[in-house]
């Protein structure tokens, strides 16, 4: 069955840095596109960056551009998300998840996330 | 940019039907998922590409979405809602202009 797991998230200072991972199992990782979206305490979802099947195509949104990047390891299944200069407001959890089909589809599997407190 | 809005709040008797709506500028033209969101857990996708649904979801899940240029409303709706689909709901979709993933701020349906 499919399955994503987080890991990486702990609390961390304002203005350091963290690495997620999200290690992905149970069907062929490098022929789909991925995504981290974050959850902030008590707010709504929110996207942070997606990656295309072969890592070629990235997008992030604009609050993390240039702080965040996002890259993946087809040959270990495995997505990843650097996340420099934090700041407050990236405390969150963040989650990843599969999309279907192309960059349109929908996310059809998510993890359980992993939370990221930026707190001095 | 683009901008998907959600009413914050729906309330439904159980048994009765309710609908949460998406509206954006010809959200029409845009492809529409919908996810929900129980307390303490992960979102689930319940429809997605408008009006399929993923393996495993009920039927009580549909969603509708008007063509392009016929209006700015996409509309998930559940059926003979139960006490279980108390839940938040959000509504996704993708800038083409941008590539930037959007979603709404959400709908929390209350089961009275």
């Amino acid at each position: 069955q499919v399955q994503l797991v987080e890991s990486g998230g702990t609390l961390v200072k304002p203005g350091g840095s963290l690495r997620l991972s999200c290690a992905a199992s149970g069907f062929t990782f490098s022929a789909n596109y991925m995504v981290w979206i974050r959850q902030a305490p008590g707010k709504g979802l929110e996207w942070v960056s997606h990656i295309s099947s072969s890592g070629n195509t990235i997008y992030y949104a604009d609050p993390v551009k240039g702080r965040f990047t996002v890259s993946r390891d087809n040959t270990k299944n495995s997505l990843f998300l650097q996340m420099n200069s934090l700041r407050a407001e990236d405390t969150a959890m963040y989650y990843c998840a599969r999309i279907l089909g192309g960059g349109n589809g929908g996310a059809d599997y998510w993890g359980q996330g992993t939370l990221v407190t930026v707190s001095s | 940019s683009y901008v998907v809005t959600q009413s914050p709040s729906v309330s439904v008797a159980p048994g009765q039907t309710a609908s949460i709506t998406c509206v954006g500028n010809n959200i029409g033209g845009k492809t529409v998922h919908w996810y929900q969101q129980k307390a303490g857990q992960a979102p689930v996708l319940v429809v997605y590409d408008d009006s399929d649904r993923p393996s495993g979801i009920p039927d009580r899940f549909s969603g509708s979405n008007p063509g392009p240029n016929s209006g700015s409303t996409a509309t998930l709706t559940i059926t003979r809602v139960e006490a279980g689909d108390e839940a938040d709901y959000y509504c996704q979709v993708r800038d083409s202009n941008t590539e930037h993933i959007l979603f709404g701020g959400g709908t929390k349906l209350t089961v009275l």
